[in-house]
This record gives C-alpha cells, structure tokens and sequence, in this order.
C-alpha cells in the first residue's frame, strides 16, 4: 500500500510549542488521524480530522492538513515533559476500514 | 474512554509452546485487528476481523491464528512459539463513524 511518512525523532524544550510532520501518498484518504503511545501502552487516539478540513483544534493539539501537497502535521502548544512519547499518523483509506500508520515519531521534552 | 482489554500484559514462554493472547472489548464493535509492534516502533496489521465468523490475514505474513466467535472477544493462537515471535501484539477496535480504532494495552511476548 501507499506510504506514510514522518519524521523519527523531535526533540523540544518544556514550554515550547512542537511540531510533528506526517506527509501521505493516497489522495483517496478520507480521516487522518494522530496517536499517542507513551513507554510499556498501547496507542492512544489524540485527535484525527477528515479530508474536507483544513484545520481543527482542540485544547493544546491543532492539526493541520494540506491536501494539496498530501501534508498532516500536529502542533502541540506549551510542550510539557508529560508530551515526551511516540506520535503516530494514521490515514484510512476509502478502499477500505483499516488504517494505515506512519513509523511513528519520538517525542522528547525536556526541561 | 475506550474499553478493550489484553492480558497476558506480558509473557514469557519457551520455544514450542502454545500460546494465545487474548484480547476483549466491551463497546460492541464489529472490527478488531491485530497488529504486531517491532522494537523500531513500526505497526504492522497481521489480522482483522469485520465481525463474527469473520477473519482476514493483514499485511504482515504471520504464523498465528485468529478467531472471533463472539463479537466482544479476538483471541490470537501460536501453536508453537518460536523467538522470532518476540514481539509486542496490540489489539485494537474500531468505532462507526470515523473508523477510528482504540487499542489495548498490548502484550509483550518473549520466547526463549
């Protein structure tokens, strides 16, 4: 299947803002979606935006998606330690109901 | 707050046993997966289910089985463990609209 691309490492100081990038191949991708997994858990749903918009925030988290240029990103505001984890892209394809993940990008805050 | 549950949380288990993992959750989704998690972090599908009596092999090739006879429960099986099977398995469902999927905690397999 197509490719999702991210970066693999980011590191931010506390208070910072991070941004992870995410970049798609398939343009019939109709929700992106971005997970968290911290150390020993599974993967926990952030946030995720359908294909139509171009932004959505919520609390500290704002995503962005330029369809254009098949580009996601997520922005987190006031970086705290507590952000320092693995962040997947997800995209789900319209041909079908499972979701395909980028390798993930690892997240370190420091103070 | 998503409810789906995998246990053993972690294991280890000599080469040649059998083995299943399993994994419950209570929201009554009809799609479960199973995905394996190499220590590079990468996700790979290796099952999915659209409901009962319904299994598919995902993108990864993998030895193991499923089965869903019951819509809350997607047990996988290894007859005969083997350490190439050291691995991290998360269990996962999926929600109606939006398709979004909520994991389990996972379950750290190490065969020795």
């Amino acid at each position: 299947g197509e490719d999702v691309e991210q970066s693999l490492f980011l590191s931010v100081r506390e208070g910072d803002s991070s941004v992870i990038n995410c970049t798609y191949t398939d343009s019939s991708s109709t929700y992106l979606y971005w997970y968290k997994q911290e150390p020993g858990a599974g993967l926990q749903l952030l946030t995720y935006i359908f294909s139509n918009m171009d932004m959505k925030q919520d609390q500290r988290l704002t995503v962005l998606l330029n369809k254009k240029d098949k580009h996601l990103s997520l922005r987190i505001a006031d970086t705290q330690t507590g952000d320092s984890a693995i962040y997947f892209c997800a995209e789900r394809i319209n041909s079908g109901y499972a979701l395909n993940f980028g390798k993930g990008t690892s997240l370190l805050v420091t103070p | 707050e998503a409810d789906i549950y995998q246990t053993p949380r972690y294991l280890v288990i000599g080469t040649g046993k059998k083995i299943t993992l399993e994994c419950s959750q209570t929201m009554g989704h009809d799609k479960m997966y199973w995905y394996q998690q190499d220590p590079g972090m990468e996700l790979h599908l290796i099952h999915y289910s659209y409901g009962v009596n319904s299994t598919e092999k995902g993108d990864l090739s993998s030895e193991s089985t499923v089965s869903r006879i019951r819509t809350e429960h997607f047990p996988l099986t290894l007859e005969s463990a083997r350490p190439s099977h050291t691995s991290q398995y998360l269990c996962a469902s999926s929600g109606d609209r939006v398709d979004e999927q909520y994991f389990g905690p996972g379950t750290r397999l190490t065969v020795t």
